[in-house]
């Protein structure tokens, strides 16, 4: 059964600062990794997906890289803003509609 | 491109009664619609998966005589709370995919913004 947990649960750092959020998984055999964004009581925004076959995704000052072997994707946030702070989940697709979202990351970015 | 509304956004209801939220995909067609809900300061976890024309499928504990799911057609699906109880009390969050990869459960999700129901 797949598990997914991303580490730290929360995290506040002041702005500008670089970081890198982490999502590990317990079943290698991932059709692909998804992150989102998500501001409280509000759903979820797409950020970037990673297909099994890749090992990294850029989108602006978002990067995020896939290991399947050691079971894990990071997302790195460059030059942190306020306006960045959320929870980030990670989802991970393995199998057919088999569908996991991490345990979530906190992230409080201080003006 | 790749907008998902839901309706309504927040719903209060009393114990007993049913609540019908809407999902649509504006501007593509969803072959395959999810929902979620998500309990506070949880993860969303994953209610059914519906495709359209065809019967959803329901994750393991998910009652599916309370949760209705209906996938009519390629933009819009309904779930259904039937006779809603205070522990129904939730942020309900549906998902719609294009199947574009061609690969069943291997394309983008795209979010609607979730409703958020309180039953008194």
């Amino acid at each position: 059964k797949q598990e997914v947990t991303q580490i730290p649960a929360a995290l506040s750092v002041p702005e500008g600062e670089n970081l890198v959020l982490n999502c590990s998984f317990t079943d290698s055999a991932i059709y692909n990794l998804q992150w989102f964004r998500q501001d409280p009581g509000k759903g979820l925004t797409s950020l970037l997906l990673i297909q099994s076959s890749q090992r990294e995704q850029t989108s602006g000052r978002l990067n995020a890289s896939l290991d399947k072997s050691s079971g894990r994707s990071t997302l790195y946030i460059a030059a942190s803003q306020p306006g960045d702070s959320a929870t980030y989940l990670c989802l991970c697709t393995s199998g057919t509609y088999k569908y996991i979202f991490g345990t979530g990351t906190r992230l409080k970015v201080l003006a | 491109g790749a907008v998902v509304s839901q309706h309504p956004s927040r719903v209060i209801c009393k114990s007993g009664t049913s609540v019908k939220i809407e999902c649509r995909s504006l501007d593509f067609q969803a072959t395959t619609m999810f929902w979620y809900r998500q309990f506070p300061k949880q993860s969303l976890m994953l209610m059914a998966t519906s495709n359209e024309g065809s019967k959803a499928t329901y994750e393991q504990g998910v009652e599916k005589d309370k949760f209705l799911i209906n996938h009519a057609s390629l933009t819009l699906s309904t779930l259904t709370v039937t006779s809603a109880h205070p522990e129904d009390s939730s942020f309900y969050i549906c998902s719609a995919s294009g199947g574009t990869s061609g690969r069943a459960g291997a394309d983008t999700q795209y979010f609607g913004p979730g409703t958020r129901l309180t039953v008194l």
